[in-house]
């Protein structure tokens, strides 16, 4: 089964509004990574958050890791249009293990 | 930024044939490839690692002699869909990292359709 589990699986919100995205995983990691991917696009790494962080930046994302939870968070605040597309976390134990996607659409 | 470079960004091949794609990681040295294959709607599938110069690690169920994989030199990775069918057409998309904690960059993906 897959390693990284995202919810909800599908996310509709005003253009403007914040959007909250989970994440939940199995085993220990050494890092966490959240991606974009446009659709029928290529991946687009957003941020990495290490496994000793418990809450990085960039830009409008915010992201967050609870090892003892083993969960992470990616907050995308003041959203935009441009925004709407499917985002993965993605753990890392020497490889990357896929969840499924949270699918965001981000209403004008 | 790490760049790696995909090619081509899409193929239509007849059945039967075989079709290579690309892997280049443009301004660093990938010590480790991996290839996914994602299918409509569905996340990403990892179907193999490979490190450089030696032979690519398969996940379970990806066929060995379907999918060949070569990553002769830091910089290059192929992955071949030998015999194609249409249940091979698919989005390949490859990614790269020069070590576990830099993070993975990802090719722009490879649209595959088998006729």
């Amino acid at each position: 089964s897959q390693q990284g589990e995202e919810d909800p699986q599908a996310l509709s919100i005003q253009e403007g509004e914040n959007a909250t995205m989970n994440c939940s995983y199995k085993t220990s990691i050494n890092n966490l990574q959240w991606y974009r991917q446009n659709s029928g696009r290529g991946l687009v790494h957003l941020i990495l958050i290490r496994s000793n962080e418990r809450e990085k930046h960039s830009g409008r994302l915010r992201v967050t890791l609870d090892t003892s939870k083993k969960s992470s968070s990616l907050l995308i605040t003041a959203s935009r249009a441009a925004d709407t597309a499917s985002y993965f976390c993605a753990t890392d134990n020497y490889q990357l293990i896929w969840g499924a996607g949270t699918k965001l659409i981000i209403k004008p | 930024g790490a760049v790696v470079s995909q090619h081509p960004s899409w193929v239509i091949c007849k059945s039967g044939t075989s079709v290579k794609i690309e892997c280049r990681s443009l301004d660093f040295q990938a010590t480790t490839m991996f290839w996914y294959r994602q299918f409509p709607k569905q996340s990403l599938m990892l179907m193999a690692t490979s490190n450089e110069g030696s032979k690519a690690t398969y996940e379970q169920g990806v066929e060995k002699d379907k999918f060949l994989i070569n990553h002769a030199s830091l910089t290059l990775s192929t992955l071949t869909v030998t015999s194609a069918h249409p249940e091979d057409s698919s989005f390949y998309i490859c990614s790269a990292t020069g070590g576990w904690d830099y993070g993975y960059t990802f090719g722009s993906g490879t649209r595959l359709t088998v006729v």
